[in-house]
């Protein structure tokens, strides 16, 4: 079966422009994360999506970020006036309801940010 | 707050031969879940293997093993009879057990070479 899809898979933008980056989670998954992987480093965690319930936005590193999960199924991922510091590979994961349950990764959006 | 460290940014190892990565993490909780992922090149991130902390059964996927220390707050992964494949960047994870949601904790990594 498919597994987690990212769009796109590289990203080029000006700075002070917005971006909006997609993810297909694994049909089924009630489980929608978003993580950031700046360079040399671990996975930041930026905001949760569990089935209809609200979101865990605590992550989320200022007011310019903000994602969706429309139907259950496909996130984006926004980013408003982008800026040097927001270069990164963004993952997205999604997996079965259940802390014991393994996130399945997509193979992220390297975002350069000029 | 549960934070996960992993001590060696970079190990190398000879292809057919063992390595072990070192996890240490910090947490008051005694009912967790840890986790190794692996990344190659390609980005995409695999379980490796996963540990229940009410086990005290070490797990073992294939080449793959864990060395479980509950009480030192130790879980690292031995790679057997290294494989060029192996070659990758490795997190180890934390996940508590407590009901509900828990946010999923990640290390820093441990950049794995394999030398043929």
């Amino acid at each position: 079966g498919a597994g987690v899809s990212q769009s796109p898979s590289n990203k080029v933008t000006e700075k002070g422009k917005d971006v909006e980056l997609r993810c297909d989670p694994i049909s089924g998954h009630t489980a929608l994360y978003w993580y950031r992987q700046s360079l040399g480093q671990g996975l930041e965690f930026l905001i949760y999506f569990q089935g209809n319930s609200a979101p865990d936005k605590s992550g989320l590193p200022s007011d310019r970020f903000s994602a969706e999960r429309t139907g259950g199924s496909v996130s984006t991922l926004t980013i408003q006036r982008t800026q040097q510091e927001d270069s990164a590979v963004y993952l997205c994961a999604s997996s079965l309801a259940g802390n014991y349950n393994e996130q399945f990764f997509g193979p992220g959006t390297r975002l350069t940010v000029l | 707050a549960q934070t996960v460290t992993q001590s060696q940014p970079e190990m190398s190892v000879q292809e057919a031969e063992t390595v072990t990565l070192s996890c240490t993490y910090d947490t008051s909780e005694s009912d967790y879940y840890l986790f190794w992922y692996k990344q190659p090149p390609s980005r995409q991130m695999i379980l490796v293997i996963r540990q229940e902390a009410y086990k005290q059964q070490n797990a073992t996927e294939n080449r793959f093993s864990v060395n479980f220390q509950k009480a030192a707050k130790s879980f690292s992964l031995k790679i057997s009879d290294s494989q060029l494949g192996d070659a990758a960047m490795y997190f180890c994870a934390y996940r508590s057990h407590l009901g509900g949601y828990q946010k999923v904790t990640f290390g820093t990594g441990t950049k794995l070479q394999v030398i043929p």
